[in-house]
């Protein structure tokens, strides 16, 4: 079965660091991988997705994510924080499958990201 | 531009009542999602559509239905409110199950409060 994990409920950054959160998945085959970000009271957001090809892929915002198939994991990164980087960000994850709902993408629980000044 | 509008944003009901939450897009997607945020458990899939007259049962749908009856509309029905259906609803829409080139478009969300 499809699953993603996100190990941080919480990362607390100051501005201007560099900032990682965490993503692991498990699937069968080769995976698609997503991060969403969501903002208080608002609908998720599409930050970037990894299909095929380039390991490190690059999204809105300045975030950036690496693929590393041997350790199954997709963490979010960007070099330098923002203050209004602060808010609930979202691993997803679906198989590449030929029927059935395994195509349905699978969100880890989120991790909230606080960056301080 | 096209996009996916939920309504109404807030809504408290009481214990016992039947609730119709709306779900309307635009993008002409086939697959549509209705999903539930919640504290420690992130979102959870409630029902999907793959098309008009095809729907399923997500991770968790007890206490759940919809219909789709063309391809914009998804609306969730809560038949018999209940307090641990207290929570924020989100509704999603995607071109294609697979491969999952574009990911979803989600609405803004509909906050549920049972009373």
């Amino acid at each position: 079965a499809q699953s993603v994990a996100q190990p941080e409920d919480q990362v607390n950054v100051a501005e201007g660091n560099p900032l990682t959160v965490k993503c692991t998945y498990s699937v069968s085959g080769n995976p698609y991988l997503f991060w969403y970000v969501q903002y208080p009271n608002r609908g998720l957001q599409f930050l970037l997705k990894y299909i095929t090809g380039d390991n490190l892929v690059k999204g809105s915002y300045g975030f950036e994510a690496e693929f590393n198939k041997s350790q199954t994991s997709f963490h979010l990164k960007k070099p330098s924080a923002l203050v209004s980087d602060s808010a609930l960000y979202f691993c997803a994850v679906s198989g590449f499958y030929y029927g059935g709902s395994q195509g349905n993408l699978i969100f880890g629980k989120g991790t909230k990201l606080s960056v301080k000044p | 531009d096209a996009e996916i509008t939920q309504s109404p944003r807030h809504k408290i009901t009481e214990t016992g009542r039947q609730v119709t939450l709306a779900c309307h897009q635009t993008w002409n997607h086939n697959n549509m999602f209705w999903y539930r945020q919640d504290l420690g458990h992130g979102l959870r899939l409630i029902h999907y559509s793959y098309g008009v007259h095809d729907t399923n049962k997500g991770e968790v749908s007890d206490g759940y239905s919809v219909s789709r009856s063309n391809t914009e509309d998804l609306p969730l029905t809560l038949e018999s409110a209940a307090s641990s259906q207290t929570s924020v609803y989100f509704c999603a829409s995607s071109e294609e199950r697979r491969p999952l080139l574009y990911g979803y478009t989600f609405g803004s969300g509909t906050r549920l409060t049972v009373v």
